[in-house]
């Protein structure tokens, strides 16, 4: 069984320019979630997926980050514009409902200039 | 690959000893927690796991350890491997719904 798969793997851009990141989950896995991560710390929920409805999206800074999941299979999340603070892994994982267990993707990497 | 934290708390122990990497956590309605372990460049990976209505649980290698009473959770690994080495999180969920909430890593260095 393939895992949950991410893209790309690192980006670099420079402040201001807007950058997305991909995943998508392991088959049958109806929900998504997306976690930020920065260095030296455990990851930080940004928003969940049930099916294609965001059902906490309580920690997205919703002025600049955006996701999406509209056939409720894969998902992109979005930042426009970028800032420098935004440099960190951002993280996908999939469960196969609410409580099941959490499978993470290896994460993108992203350097803001 | 990059590293995953540079400034985590570290433990370091010889190959074949026993680690204890201990974790407190914080929101006393917790009835979940998780031990995940992240090498360099990788994703979290499921380690083990603990309802609190249990105090104890065994894996392949590895021991959970839950007190509810000082809020505290501690993952041993016996005969410590090399490819033990990696940070380790403990993570906690409270509610009806999957939302963990990560611990502070401890980075476990396997020395030969």
């Amino acid at each position: 069984e393939a895992g949950v798969v991410q893209s790309p793997r690192y980006k670099i851009i420079e402040k201001k320019q807007p950058v997305a990141f991909w995943c998508n989950p392991i088959s049958g896995h109806n929900t998504l979630y997306w976690y930020l991560q920065n260095l030296g710390q455990g990851p930080e929920l940004l928003i969940r997926y049930e099916n294609e409805e965001a059902v906490d999206d309580s920690q997205l800074p919703k002025d600049r980050f955006s996701a999406e999941r509209l056939k409720g299979v894969d998902s992109t999340l979005k930042i426009q514009p970028a800032e420098l603070g935004d440099s960190a892994v951002y993280l996908c994982a999939s469960s196969r409902g609410g409580r099941g267990e959490q499978f993470f993707g290896p994460g993108t990497r992203l350097t803001v200039l | 690959g990059e590293s995953v934290g540079l400034h985590l708390p570290t433990l370091s122990v010889q190959e074949g000893d026993n680690s204890i990497i201990n974790c407190a956590y914080s929101n006393s309605a917790s009835d979940y927690f998780i031990w995940y372990k992240q090498e360099s460049g990788k994703g979290p990976q499921f380690i083990i796991d603990i309802r609190s209505n249990m105090d104890k649980r065994q894996g392949q290698r590895v021991t959970v350890l839950l007190n509810k009473t000082v809020k505290h959770l501690s993952l041993q690994i016996a005969a410590t491997q090399p490819g033990d080495s990696a940070v380790y999180f403990c993570a906690e969920n409270t509610g009806t719904a999957s939302k963990l909430t990560f611990g502070t890593g401890t980075r476990l260095q396997v020395t030969l």
